[in-house]
Protein backbone atom coordinates (compact mmCIF):
# COMPACT_ATOMS: atom_id res chain seq x y z
CA UNK A 1 0.00 0.00 0.00
CA UNK A 2 1.52 3.05 -1.53
CA UNK A 3 -0.32 5.48 0.58
CA UNK A 4 0.75 9.14 -0.76
CA UNK A 5 2.99 9.75 -3.59
CA UNK A 6 5.04 12.69 -3.95
CA UNK A 7 7.34 13.71 -6.28
CA UNK A 8 10.25 15.05 -6.21
CA UNK A 9 12.06 15.21 -2.96
CA UNK A 10 14.22 17.49 -3.82
CA UNK A 11 13.85 20.60 -6.42
CA UNK A 12 16.08 23.59 -7.21
CA UNK A 13 14.56 26.39 -9.69
CA UNK A 14 15.83 29.98 -10.57
CA UNK A 15 13.05 32.74 -10.23
CA UNK A 16 10.78 32.90 -13.14
CA UNK A 17 10.92 29.00 -13.83
CA UNK A 18 7.58 26.76 -13.75
CA UNK A 19 7.43 23.44 -12.35
CA UNK A 20 4.96 21.14 -11.05
CA UNK A 21 4.74 18.68 -7.96
CA UNK A 22 3.16 15.59 -8.10
CA UNK A 23 1.01 13.70 -5.54
CA UNK A 24 -1.22 10.43 -5.98
CA UNK A 25 -2.58 8.89 -3.62
CA UNK A 26 -4.10 4.92 -3.54
CA UNK A 27 -6.34 4.78 -0.66
CA UNK A 28 -9.61 6.52 -2.87
CA UNK A 29 -9.90 9.52 -0.57
CA UNK A 30 -11.92 12.37 -1.84
CA UNK A 31 -10.44 15.04 0.18
CA UNK A 32 -6.40 15.95 -1.40
CA UNK A 33 -4.77 19.18 -0.48
CA UNK A 34 -1.39 21.03 -0.38
CA UNK A 35 0.32 22.28 2.61
CA UNK A 36 4.07 24.24 2.99
CA UNK A 37 5.72 24.22 5.71
CA UNK A 38 8.03 27.28 6.88
CA UNK A 39 9.95 27.74 10.06
CA UNK A 40 8.29 29.27 12.28
CA UNK A 41 4.80 29.39 10.61
CA UNK A 42 3.58 25.46 11.14
CA UNK A 43 1.60 24.32 8.06
CA UNK A 44 -0.30 26.19 5.75
CA UNK A 45 -3.21 25.34 3.70
CA UNK A 46 -1.89 26.17 -0.30
CA UNK A 47 -5.12 24.62 -2.61
CA UNK A 48 -7.60 21.55 -1.12
CA UNK A 49 -9.70 19.65 -2.95
CA UNK A 50 -12.61 17.52 -2.17
CA UNK A 51 -12.84 15.34 -5.03
CA UNK A 52 -12.66 14.84 -8.88
CA UNK A 53 -13.00 18.00 -10.96
CA UNK A 54 -13.41 20.20 -7.75
CA UNK A 55 -10.59 22.35 -5.88
CA UNK A 56 -10.84 25.78 -3.73
CA UNK A 57 -8.12 27.76 -2.18
CA UNK A 58 -6.34 27.61 0.70
CA UNK A 59 -4.82 30.21 3.06
CA UNK A 60 -1.56 31.01 0.75
CA UNK A 61 -2.83 30.05 -2.64
CA UNK A 62 -1.24 32.97 -5.02
CA UNK A 63 1.45 31.61 -7.67
CA UNK A 64 0.39 28.09 -7.64
CA UNK A 65 -2.56 26.60 -9.55
CA UNK A 66 -4.16 22.92 -8.95
CA UNK A 67 -6.32 20.43 -10.82
CA UNK A 68 -8.13 17.48 -10.21
CA UNK A 69 -8.84 15.24 -12.73
CA UNK A 70 -9.27 12.17 -11.18
CA UNK A 71 -9.81 11.36 -7.85
CA UNK A 72 -5.87 9.77 -7.59
CA UNK A 73 -3.96 13.12 -8.64
CA UNK A 74 -3.58 16.31 -7.27
CA UNK A 75 -0.71 18.04 -8.58
CA UNK A 76 0.75 21.23 -7.61
CA UNK A 77 1.58 24.05 -10.22
CA UNK A 78 4.06 26.67 -9.54
CA UNK A 79 3.44 29.35 -12.54
CA UNK A 80 6.57 31.73 -11.95
CA UNK A 81 8.83 30.45 -9.33
CA UNK A 82 9.88 33.26 -6.63
CA UNK A 83 12.18 32.94 -4.05
CA UNK A 84 9.43 33.47 -1.27
CA UNK A 85 8.56 30.17 -2.60
CA UNK A 86 10.91 28.66 -1.39
CA UNK A 87 9.73 25.83 1.36
CA UNK A 88 8.90 22.13 2.09
CA UNK A 89 5.73 21.09 0.43
CA UNK A 90 3.43 18.43 1.34
CA UNK A 91 0.82 16.70 -0.25
CA UNK A 92 -1.80 15.15 2.01
CA UNK A 93 -4.94 13.30 1.42
CA UNK A 94 -7.56 12.56 4.43
CA UNK A 95 -10.24 9.44 5.16
CA UNK A 96 -13.84 10.04 6.17
CA UNK A 97 -12.26 10.06 9.78
CA UNK A 98 -10.35 13.19 9.21
CA UNK A 99 -7.10 11.91 9.87
CA UNK A 100 -4.76 12.94 7.07
CA UNK A 101 -2.20 10.87 5.41
CA UNK A 102 1.08 12.99 3.93
CA UNK A 103 3.51 12.23 1.47
CA UNK A 104 7.49 12.54 1.86
CA UNK A 105 7.58 15.97 1.42
CA UNK A 106 9.54 18.37 -1.24
CA UNK A 107 11.88 20.37 -0.28
CA UNK A 108 12.02 23.45 -3.06
CA UNK A 109 14.85 26.23 -3.28
CA UNK A 110 14.37 28.98 -5.29
CA UNK A 111 17.16 30.90 -6.43
CA UNK B 1 -10.05 33.13 11.45
CA UNK B 2 -9.21 29.71 13.09
CA UNK B 3 -5.94 30.07 15.13
CA UNK B 4 -3.95 27.12 17.15
CA UNK B 5 -1.04 28.30 19.62
CA UNK B 6 1.19 25.57 20.82
CA UNK B 7 3.13 26.14 23.78
CA UNK B 8 5.98 25.49 24.78
CA UNK B 9 7.84 26.29 21.28
CA UNK B 10 11.06 24.09 22.14
CA UNK B 11 11.66 22.13 25.00
CA UNK B 12 14.39 19.99 26.56
CA UNK B 13 14.14 16.49 28.69
CA UNK B 14 16.63 14.06 30.01
CA UNK B 15 15.13 10.79 29.12
CA UNK B 16 12.90 9.35 31.57
CA UNK B 17 11.01 12.59 32.27
CA UNK B 18 7.64 13.32 31.91
CA UNK B 19 7.08 16.24 29.23
CA UNK B 20 2.85 17.99 28.69
CA UNK B 21 2.81 19.87 25.68
CA UNK B 22 -0.14 22.38 25.44
CA UNK B 23 -2.30 24.05 22.33
CA UNK B 24 -4.99 26.55 22.65
CA UNK B 25 -7.38 27.26 20.05
CA UNK B 26 -9.79 29.42 18.31
CA UNK B 27 -12.08 27.76 15.46
CA UNK B 28 -15.67 28.62 14.15
CA UNK B 29 -18.26 25.75 14.71
CA UNK B 30 -15.22 23.15 15.76
CA UNK B 31 -15.21 19.52 14.94
CA UNK B 32 -12.09 18.02 16.22
CA UNK B 33 -8.75 18.36 17.39
CA UNK B 34 -5.51 16.38 15.94
CA UNK B 35 -1.95 15.44 17.21
CA UNK B 36 0.42 14.89 15.30
CA UNK B 37 4.27 13.73 15.08
CA UNK B 38 7.07 15.26 12.44
CA UNK B 39 10.34 13.71 12.74
CA UNK B 40 12.78 14.26 9.96
CA UNK B 41 9.96 13.95 7.18
CA UNK B 42 6.34 13.92 6.81
CA UNK B 43 4.12 14.54 10.25
CA UNK B 44 2.20 11.14 11.54
CA UNK B 45 -1.07 10.86 12.79
CA UNK B 46 -1.27 10.32 16.48
CA UNK B 47 -4.86 11.21 18.25
CA UNK B 48 -7.94 12.63 17.30
CA UNK B 49 -10.40 13.95 19.80
CA UNK B 50 -13.74 15.57 19.93
CA UNK B 51 -15.33 15.30 23.10
CA UNK B 52 -14.24 16.86 25.91
CA UNK B 53 -12.83 15.09 29.25
CA UNK B 54 -12.24 11.95 27.34
CA UNK B 55 -8.31 10.66 27.59
CA UNK B 56 -7.29 9.02 24.47
CA UNK B 57 -3.98 7.13 25.25
CA UNK B 58 -1.11 4.95 23.27
CA UNK B 59 0.96 3.77 24.75
CA UNK B 60 3.16 6.23 26.54
CA UNK B 61 1.14 8.98 25.04
CA UNK B 62 -2.02 10.23 25.79
CA UNK B 63 -4.10 13.35 25.34
CA UNK B 64 -7.16 15.32 26.08
CA UNK B 65 -9.39 17.87 25.32
CA UNK B 66 -11.39 20.62 27.14
CA UNK B 67 -13.99 22.29 24.77
CA UNK B 68 -14.93 24.98 26.94
CA UNK B 69 -11.42 26.17 27.96
CA UNK B 70 -10.45 25.32 24.00
CA UNK B 71 -7.33 23.33 24.96
CA UNK B 72 -5.79 20.33 24.86
CA UNK B 73 -2.48 18.73 26.05
CA UNK B 74 -0.45 15.93 24.77
CA UNK B 75 1.84 14.09 27.74
CA UNK B 76 4.74 12.12 27.09
CA UNK B 77 5.63 9.72 30.14
CA UNK B 78 8.93 8.19 30.40
CA UNK B 79 9.96 9.75 27.43
CA UNK B 80 12.92 7.96 24.98
CA UNK B 81 15.12 9.10 22.74
CA UNK B 82 12.67 8.40 19.96
CA UNK B 83 10.37 10.72 21.45
CA UNK B 84 12.51 13.96 20.11
CA UNK B 85 10.30 15.33 16.93
CA UNK B 86 7.97 18.40 16.76
CA UNK B 87 4.49 17.32 17.80
CA UNK B 88 1.90 19.58 15.71
CA UNK B 89 -1.36 20.12 17.16
CA UNK B 90 -4.32 20.82 14.14
CA UNK B 91 -8.17 21.79 14.88
CA UNK B 92 -10.75 21.35 11.80
CA UNK B 93 -14.05 23.03 11.46
CA UNK B 94 -17.42 21.79 10.58
CA UNK B 95 -17.63 23.60 7.21
CA UNK B 96 -18.42 21.81 3.81
CA UNK B 97 -14.37 21.07 3.29
CA UNK B 98 -13.72 20.85 7.04
CA UNK B 99 -10.08 22.90 6.67
CA UNK B 100 -7.49 21.91 9.26
CA UNK B 101 -5.71 24.61 10.73
CA UNK B 102 -1.91 23.94 12.28
CA UNK B 103 -0.54 25.59 15.37
CA UNK B 104 3.38 26.27 14.59
CA UNK B 105 4.56 22.74 16.89
CA UNK B 106 6.64 22.37 19.81
CA UNK B 107 10.30 20.99 19.38
CA UNK B 108 11.10 18.12 21.65
CA UNK B 109 14.01 16.67 22.26
CA UNK B 110 14.72 14.12 24.85
CA UNK B 111 18.60 13.44 25.87
CA UNK B 112 20.47 10.80 27.53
Amino acid sequence: NAGVTQTPKFQVLKTGQSMTLQCAQDMNHEYMSWYRQDPGMGLRLIHYSVGAGITDQGEVPNGYNVSRSTTEDFPLRLLSAAPSQTSVYFCASRDPNEKLFFGSGTQLSVL
Amino acid sequence: EDKVVQSPLSLVVHEGDTVTLNCSYEVTNFRSLLWYKQEKKAPTFLFMLTSSGIEKKSGRLSSILDKKELFSILNITATQTGDSAVYLCAVSNTGTASKLTFGTGTRLQVTL
